[in-house]
């Protein structure tokens, strides 16, 4: 078992331009899960999907922002036409079962110029 | 809705002092309590969880005990280690059965040799 990746690791952007990031949960997880935190704060729920229904999304979140896992596999988390405000850490989790613990991705983070 | 509320920090510390990391929440039903560590650059690790009332959840030498009646969670280790400086997350699963957890904002420790 390696664990949830995430690529990239690292993605520097310019405002207006759209981004997309891979996450790829450990293999026997049904559930996933996007995150967004920033610097002083803890992780801020995006959505999450059980195996390739997408249950529920933040209601603060962005048009701009979509999410699929097309094959309840691995996941991408687009972002359109990319803010300045949109610079964060994007963390990814997955976990299995009835349990709530969550295993996390090393995360992707976002610089908007 | 659930709601987690953690000191703040950053707590400071010299090596092989005791730590105490503060955790309240508010919920409905009965959800598991987790804490989570943050070490720089990294997305969060699992530290330690509690599923029911007076439970211990125990890791590395970091213990916290599930208490209803006071609907706390703290975190605590008897002698911490300049390793151990990180940021600290304190979180419950949902109760509701939606697996969407609540984080709190974070404690940042940090421990002088």
């Amino acid at each position: 078992d390696t664990g949830v990746s995430q690529d990239p690791r690292h993605k520097i952007t310019k405002r207006g331009q759209n981004v997309t990031f891979r996450c790829d949960p450990i293999s026997e997880h049904n559930r996933l899960y996007w995150y967004r935190q920033t610097l002083g704060q803890g992780p801020e729920f995006l959505t999450y999907f059980q195996n390739e229904a997408q249950l529920e999304k933040s209601r603060l979140l962005s048009d701009r922002f979509s999410a699929e896992r097309p094959k309840g596999s691995f996941s991408t988390l687009e972002i359109q036409r990319t803010e300045q405000g949109d610079s964060a850490m994007y963390l990814c989790a997955s976990n299995g079962g009835t349990g709530y613990e969550q295993y996390f991705g090393p995360g992707t983070r976002l610089t908007v110029t | 809705g659930d709601s987690v509320t953690q000191m703040e920090g950053p707590v400071t510390l010299s090596e092989e002092a005791f730590l105490t990391i503060n955790c309240t929440y508010t919920a409905t039903g009965y959800p598991s309590l987790f804490w989570y560590v943050q070490y720089p650059g990294e997305g969060l690790q699992l530290l330690l969880k509690a599923t029911k009332a007076d439970d211990k959840g125990s890791n590395k030498g970091f213990e916290a005990t599930y208490r209803k009646e006071t609907t706390s969670f703290h975190l605590e280790k008897g002698s911490v280690q300049v390793s151990d400086s990180a940021v600290y997350f304190c979180a419950l699963g949902s109760s509701g059965g939606s697996y969407i957890p609540t984080f709190g904002r974070g404690t940042s420790l940090i421990v002088h040799p």
